[in-house]
Formats: C-alpha cells, structure tokens, sequence
C-alpha cells in the first residue's frame, strides 16, 4: 500500500465550478500535512499547510481528519489558472516529504 | 531575494556515467533536501543535508551520494548511471527549526536527467 494515496484523475471541469480531491495517508504518526501545485514541467509549489481545524486561502479550502487519516482541497469557482497537478503531501516525525502521485485538473472555458 | 537555484536545467549522459548536480538553497536557508521525480509520480525522497552532514536518507542505493558547502549549496552525485535514473531531480531548501514541523520546504526549478 502507497504512503499517500490519490486519485490521479483527470478531473475536467468547467470555469466556475467547484472541485474536490481526496488524499488519504497511512502512517498514523504523520504530523504534518501539505498540499503542492505542480505545473507541467515545472517544480512543485506550496499552494498550503494542511491543519487539523482547516485552513482557508481564498478559493481554496484544506481540510484534515486525523481519525480516517485523509486530507482534501476545496476549489471553489475554478479558474483556468487552477489548471495542474495537485500534490498532496505528508510528513511523518523525520524531515522527508511523502509526496502522493498526484490528481490532475483540467479547466475548461 | 534568489529562490532555489540549480544546474544545469537538462543533462543528457549514457549509461554507466557520472552526474553531478547543483543546488543553491534559497537564502537564509540552511537545509537541502533532494528529490526524484519520474515521469507520471510524485517526488521521492533521496536525501537531506544539513550542517554538511546527511541528515537523513530515503530508500535510494549507495550510487547517489551528496555534499553540502558551508555555504549550505549542495551537490547530488550518481554514479553508474542507469536507464531508471532517468528523472527530474528537485532540490528544496528549508530552514531548520528546533520544531521540525515547521520546516517548509521550497523547491527549485529541478534538473531533468535523461539516460541514454
């Protein structure tokens, strides 16, 4: 079983729309929660921190749920920007990041 | 203020050969930590350098190696280059806080190795 788990997609939805994605972990002791943007060919980037009172960035929207072990982003009124790879990320009591595969999306007008 | 920096961008080598890769931590960051990207996945964790020491390693065979400056640069080495170390190679720095969970990491723009 992979440490982090997410379905790789594609999601393709429409400007405007709301989408979802799920992310679950597998070690209990993890303790810090990330989600990473990823354009094509390009470096990961921070998009936010994962807390366990969730988190809310503008149109984005973190949640945790240490019970189930699962993370999720909100994206609310997608944009064609918001076309990429999001990277749910996990990190235990060391120093290495635990990167899922990654889910794609696809906006479109 | 420079962010992450590394060289060079894209490097083509043949099978059996010997890389190394560059990497300038973002400043007043003290930390390298180094990644493996294949095509379709996640980074992968290969190892941290800090205070020029390893720090901490990922599941990765004795070929890749590294250093850290005391300039807190970093170089990645591999060795014996096989057709699987084919990949984007990602360098993020952080800086280290006695309360590890708030090291965040900032990652370069990568090297993207093709073995031939």
């Amino acid at each position: 079983r992979k440490e982090v788990e997410q379905d790789p997609g594609p999601f393709n939805v429409p400007e405007g729309a709301t989408v979802a994605f799920n992310c679950t972990y597998s070690n209990s002791a993890s303790q810090s929660f990330f989600w990473y943007r990823q354009d094509c060919r390009k470096e990961p980037k921070l998009l936010m921190s994962v807390y366990s009172s969730g988190n809310e960035d503008g149109r984005f929207t973190a949640q945790l749920n240490r019970a189930s072990q699962y993370i999720s982003l909100l994206i609310r009124d997608s944009k064609l920007s918001d076309s990429a790879t999001y990277l749910c990320v996990v990190r235990g009591n060391t120093d290495k990041l635990i990167f899922g595969t990654g889910t794609r999306l696809q906006v479109f007008p | 203020d420079a962010g992450v920096t590394q060289s060079p961008t894209h490097l083509i080598k043949t099978r059996g050969q010997q890389v190394t890769l560059r990497c300038s931590p973002k400043s007043g960051h003290d930390t390298v930590s180094w990644y493996q990207q294949a095509l379709g996945q996640g980074p992968q964790f290969i190892f941290q350098y800090y205070e020029e020491e390893e720090r901490q390693r990922g599941n990765f065979p004795d070929r890749f190696s590294g250093h850290q400056f005391p300039n807190y640069s970093s170089e990645l080495n591999v060795n014996a280059l096989l057709l699987g170390d084919s990949a984007l190679y990602l360098c993020a720095s952080s800086l280290s806080h006695r309360d590890r969970a708030k090291d965040t990491q900032y990652f370069g723009p990568g090297t993207r190795l093709t073995v031939l």
